[in-house]
This record gives structure tokens, C-alpha cells and sequence, in this order.
């Protein structure tokens, strides 16, 4: 395995239901990051991790609930989604240091929330 | 007011053309920029980035920096049909790459 991965690809989900989106990072950085990315908008940063600690929440609503493991793994917790929450959801890494900041995405997963 | 802001597009050229892609931005803080390539139903792909003021050239793409007016640019020079994508700017400030929408470019045949 390289780069960053994501499972699922696809994921269609009700909105009771609870769900988990799993992130890996096999290029040994210390910051991962979801992003959120709706049609036509920015790419939104939703989280990040660096060395494991969480250092930014975009006031992001609590139905999202993110844990980093280990500084290779990365969660997206889901449960009692809204339909304006489908969206491609991407993770990312990085090796974290000043005046650098290449991201290196994941194919990302597509959320559909019915 | 947006972080990152890019022309909206979306851009249309000619094959060998030159495609022109421009960002601005609002953080002064902000060190360094990117440029990714998304193609549709893609993950975003960093094209190159630039820290100093001047220009920055990788092949057929150069990128463009003036933080004086706080204003990057990515030219694309013989553009061809495999570069008709989505181009996103991104400002890194500290921590965290701020995105501007994107700019749409089809590179016609």
C-alpha cells in the first residue's frame, strides 16, 4: 500500500443511521486532515491532527466526531447526518513543518445521505 | 470575505494555447501556495508550489507570485487535452492549506 487511502469509496447512508469513514497514511507524516468537498464550493477543512492532537475544529457540527489513533490512521465518525452533509469527503497528510504544506490526498469517500 | 479567491471560469483554449489562471488572497500571513489539479470524480493533485516572489517554472507550468498584491497565478503554456480539469489555489498558513473554489479549464482540440 501507498499514499493515502480511504474506505469506503461509496457510502449511502439514512439519517439515523451511524457510520465511520476510515483514512490510512502509509508516507510516515505527522498531521492528517478531513476536508469536506461540496459541488461548486471550497474545499472546507474539517479537521486536522498533528502528532495525533487535534489543533483545528471548524466549528464543525458534533454528528462529525473525528479520532486519530496513531499518527497513521485517521476516523470520521457519522451519525444523525442531514442530506446537505453528502459530499465527497477527502483525508489528507502531510509531514507538518514551517513554511511547507504539501497535502497529500486520498481518493476520497462519497457520502449520500438519504 | 474569502480566504482564496479564483477566477471563476470556467476557462475555455484551444489546444497549444496558453491557459492564464489567477488567485488571490486575503491572509498576508499566508507562506507558501499550491496548486492542485483535480480531475472530475478525482482527488486533488499538488502541480507545483511557490514561496517567493517571482516566478517559478516546472515544465510547461508556471506559477507566479506577488505577495505585495497578494496575488498568485499559474500559467499553463501549450495546453493540451489531458489538462482540462479543475485548478485550486491554496494559500498554507501555519498549519492548514485555506482552498479557493477552483477554476475549471477545458482545453479544447
Amino acid at each position: 500500500e501507498t499514499g493515502v487511502t480511504q474506505t469506503p469509496r461509496h457510502l449511502v447512508m439514512g439519517m439515523t443511521n451511524k457510520k465511520s469513514l476510515k483514512c490510512e497514511q502509509h508516507l510516515g507524516h505527522n498531521a492528517m486532515y478531513w476536508y469536506k468537498q461540496s459541488a461548486k464550493k471550497p474545499l472546507e477543512l474539517m479537521f486536522v491532527y498533528n502528532f495525533k492532537e487535534q489543533t483545528e475544529n471548524n466549528s464543525v457540527p458534533s454528528r462529525f466526531s473525528p479520532e486519530c489513533p496513531n499518527s497513521s490512521h485517521l476516523f470520521l465518525h457519522l451519525h444523525t447526518l442531514q442530506p446537505e452533509d453528502s459530499a465527497l469527503y477527502l483525508c489528507a497528510s502531510s509531514q507538518m513543518y514551517r513554511g511547507a504544506g504539501e497535502l497529500f490526498f486520498g481518493e476520497g469517500s462519497r457520502l449520500t445521505v438519504l | 470575505q474569502k480566504e482564496v479567491e479564483q477566477n471563476s471560469g470556467p476557462l475555455s483554449v484551444p489546444e497549444g494555447a496558453i491557459a492564464s489562471l489567477n488567485c488571490t488572497y486575503s491572509d498576508r500571513g499566508s507562506q507558501s501556495f499550491f496548486w492542485y489539479r483535480q480531475y472530475s470524480g478525482k482527488s486533488p493533485e499538488l502541480i507545483m508550489f511557490i514561496y517567493s516572489n517571482g516566478d517559478k517554472e516546472d515544465g510547461r507550468f508556471t506559477a507566479q507570485l506577488n505577495k505585495a498584491s497578494q496575488y498568485v497565478s499559474l500559467l499553463i503554456r501549450d495546453s493540451q487535452p489531458s489538462d482540462s480539469a479543475t485548478y485550486l489555489c491554496a494559500g498554507f498558513n501555519d498549519y492548514k492549506l485555506s482552498f479557493g473554489a477552483g477554476t475549471t479549464v477545458t482545453v479544447r482540440a
